[in-house]
């Protein structure tokens, strides 16, 4: 099974600042998918943002970008002008991009998280 | 606004009794994912679904646990006799396979406690 590890069980960041979340994960795959899902107080799962692991160019999402490496098989998450609303627990997740009857939307394996906290 | 809808949000329930868990899924979604989160094993998935039907349950104790999707709009999670080892988040996840690329997206979660 792939593994997923989060090696920061927390983190802060002053307001405005930028802090980089990290991930590294195991597979012997060589096509996946890798993501950061956000999840705040309210328990919510929220997509923030998705890798092909064929993609070379890293992932942005307005704030949020991606630095892939796909040797190193790390993937961190860097958020740039923090905000309040950015506080939240952050969990890397692995899928495989193999085909299972006919598609590959399959499980995801996440990592334990990682709790950012925003200092104002 | 589509999104999964979970209920109840919360249950508090004593050991021993059944718990029943239900999920929503997004209208047209044909996979169903479940999750179960805690402190000490993280996220890990249960089961899931595809066009109702169970394609992965190996995560899911067997004994206690039965997941089911009685028609396209409805998955439960049942669990029978309930244990306080089973004090958990339990998080439904819906995808449409038929859209190349797609994700799944997550309820709120149903907060189990069982005492």
């Amino acid at each position: 099974a792939q593994t997923v590890t989060q090696s920061q069980p927390e983190m802060s960041v002053q307001e405005a600042e930028t802090v980089t979340l990290s991930c590294t994960y195991d597979t012997s795959e060589s096509d996946y998918y890798l993501f950061w899902y956000k999840q705040p107080p309210s328990r919510q799962m929220i997509l923030v943002i998705r890798q092909e692991a064929y993609k070379q160019q890293n992932a942005t999402e307005n704030r949020f970008s991606v630095n892939f490496q796909k040797a190193a098989k790390s993937f961190s998450l860097k958020i740039s002008d923090s905000q309040l609303g950015d506080a939240a627990m952050y969990f890397c997740a692995y899928r495989s991009a193999r085909r299972y009857r006919g598609s590959t939307l399959g499980r995801l394996y996440f990592g334990r998280g990682t709790q950012l906290t925003v200092w104002p | 606004d589509a999104r999964v809808t979970q209920t109840p949000r919360h249950k508090v329930t004593e050991m021993g009794q059944e718990v029943t868990m239900r999920c929503q899924p997004i209208l047209g979604h044909n996979t169903v994912f479940w999750y179960r989160q805690t402190m000490m094993q993280g996220l890990e998935l249960l089961a899931y679904f595809r066009n109702r039907a169970p394609l992965d349950d190996s995560g899911m104790p067997k004994d206690r646990f039965s997941a089911e999707m009685p028609d396209a709009t409805l998955a439960t999670l049942k669990i029978q006799p309930s244990e306080p080892r089973d004090s958990a988040v339990y998080f439904c996840a819906s995808g449409l396979v038929a859209r190349e690329g797609t994700e799944a997206f997550f309820g709120q979660g149903t907060r189990l406690t069982v005492v």
